[in-house]
């Protein structure tokens, strides 16, 4: 098991810029989230998707935020325009039915400069 | 790593000593409670669960106890290692047979003294 794989591990970009950050889930898991990471508030859900289609965004801070699955082995969270304040660690994590544990990846930790 | 907050609680304890972490959760309609271990640099990683059903789960070297009264949940991890460092997290779900989400606490850093 191959577990939750995202890339890239690391991204430094200026401001304004576009991010995508990508994320491939365990296979056969049907959940699948992405959460944020950061000193001041700790682990935040974003958004987060069963059999690929959305369920709760309301995590999402803004318009500048997009989650898409097209598949289900694959999705991608991408910020456009990027800003200082997106700095943080992006984390994706996957589960199958209630009453199961989440599976994360080892992060995205994204530097907007 | 992103998961040390200047108002995180830390724990230090010496090597061999059972460690006692804590956790307040905040919804009484949670059902489903998992902790986790972070070390820097990488993900969340799932140590034990517990269901709503049951007060007390053993798993290795570690203990869950459930307090559904109180709202209190906490780990309990014997004869601790160097290599159980990590930031701690508790996470409640109220999964009612959906996945639902994860709302996790603020984290509780292990520092292990040799």
């Amino acid at each position: 098991d191959a577990g939750v794989i995202q890339s890239p591990r690391h991204e430094v970009t200026e401001m304004g810029q576009e991010v995508t950050l990508r994320c491939k889930p365990i296979s056969g898991h049907d959940y699948l989230f992405w959460y944020r990471q950061t000193m001041m508030r700790g682990l935040e859900l974003l958004i987060y998707f069963n059999n690929n289609v959305p369920i709760d965004d309301s995590g999402m801070p803004e318009d500048r935020f997009s989650a898409k699955m097209p598949n289900a082995s694959f999705s991608t969270l991408k910020i456009q325009p990027s800003e200082p304040r997106d700095s943080a660690v992006y984390f994706c994590a996957t589960g199958t039915r209630g009453n199961q544990p989440q599976h994360f990846g080892d992060g995205t930790r994204l530097s907007i400069l | 790593g992103e998961n040390v907050g200047l108002h995180l609680p830390t724990l230090s304890v010496q090597e061999g000593d059972n460690s006692i972490i804590n956790c307040a959760y905040s919804n009484s309609a949670s059902d489903y409670f998992i902790w986790y271990k972070q070390e820097s640099g990488k993900g969340p990683q799932f140590i034990i669960d517990i269901r709503s059903n049951m007060d007390k789960r053993q798993g290795q070297r570690v203990t869950v106890l459930l307090n559904k009264t109180v709202k209190h949940l906490s780990l309990q991890i014997a004869a601790t290692q160097p290599g159980d460092s990590a930031v701690y997290f508790c996470a409640e779900n109220i999964s009612r047979g959906s996945q639902g989400n994860l709302i996790f606490g603020k984290g509780t850093k292990l520092s292990v003294k040799p």
